[in-house]
């Protein structure tokens, strides 16, 4: 039969409100996260980064919340522009370790 | 400043041939890492390295791959012999130190027919 690939999370938004895109982590020993934007044809582009000993790290026009009770982490972005039409991705490494976890990733839309 | 750079940015061959990708990761970063990207799952990481060394190539998906970083400036992918379902964006990533965040190149996109 024909292969299914994986069905990304799209999240449509108008521009200049604000987005927040939502991951579930699945290592509870997981103590440092990133997010990343993945434009068309490129690679993955670092936004932001958060250790576990915080609960929110803010950025220019995005922040990162850290929820280690519920494995929940949130990107934020503020005023939406076209150019974050994207996919985003959340990461999750173990402290000690280089190995990167991957999230499926959430495609957002910007609707101008 | 320069980024991770890949070459080449897209490869079309035929099954059966001997394929190279090649990173130059940022200077003085001392961590590399290979993934692949596909529909079907996502980004894989394949092997990374410590300062020149091969630390976990567990990712590997089988014999026909291998990884070779013979200086800090330069590694290289090889599959051989080449199969269409190898088919695939392939990323090199750069990191400064453990737990510091990944850089990432633009990939190459690999066709085998």
């Amino acid at each position: 039969g024909e292969s299914v690939g994986l069905h990304l999370p799209t999240l449509s938004v108008q521009e200049g409100d604000n987005s927040i895109i939502n991951c579930a982590y699945s290592n509870s020993a997981s103590d440092y996260f990133i997010w990343y934007k993945q434009e068309s044809g490129k690679g993955p582009q670092f936004i932001i980064d958060i250790r576990s000993n915080m609960d929110k790290r803010q950025g220019q026009r995005v922040t990162v919340l850290l929820n280690k009770t519920v494995k929940h982490l949130s990107l934020q972005i503020a005023a939406t522009q076209p150019g974050d039409s994207a996919v985003y991705f959340c990461a999750e490494m173990q402290g000690g370790y280089q190995k990167v976890t991957f999230g499926t990733g959430t495609k957002l839309q910007v609707i101008p | 400043d320069a980024g991770v750079i890949q070459s080449p940015r897209h490869e079309v061959t035929e099954m059966g041939q001997e394929v190279t990708l090649r990173c130059k990761p940022i200077s003085g970063h001392n961590s590399l890492f290979w993934y692949r990207q596909t529909m079907m799952r996502g980004l894989e990481l394949l092997i990374y390295f410590n300062n020149n060394v091969p630390i976990d190539d567990s990712g590997m998906p089988e014999d026909r791959f291998s990884a070779k970083m013979p200086n800090a400036s330069f590694s290289t992918l090889k599959i051989q012999p080449s199969e269409p379902r190898d088919s695939a964006v392939y990323f090199c990533a750069s990191s400064l130190a453990v737990n510091q965040p990944q850089h990432f190149g633009d990939g190459t996109r690999l066709s085998i027919l």
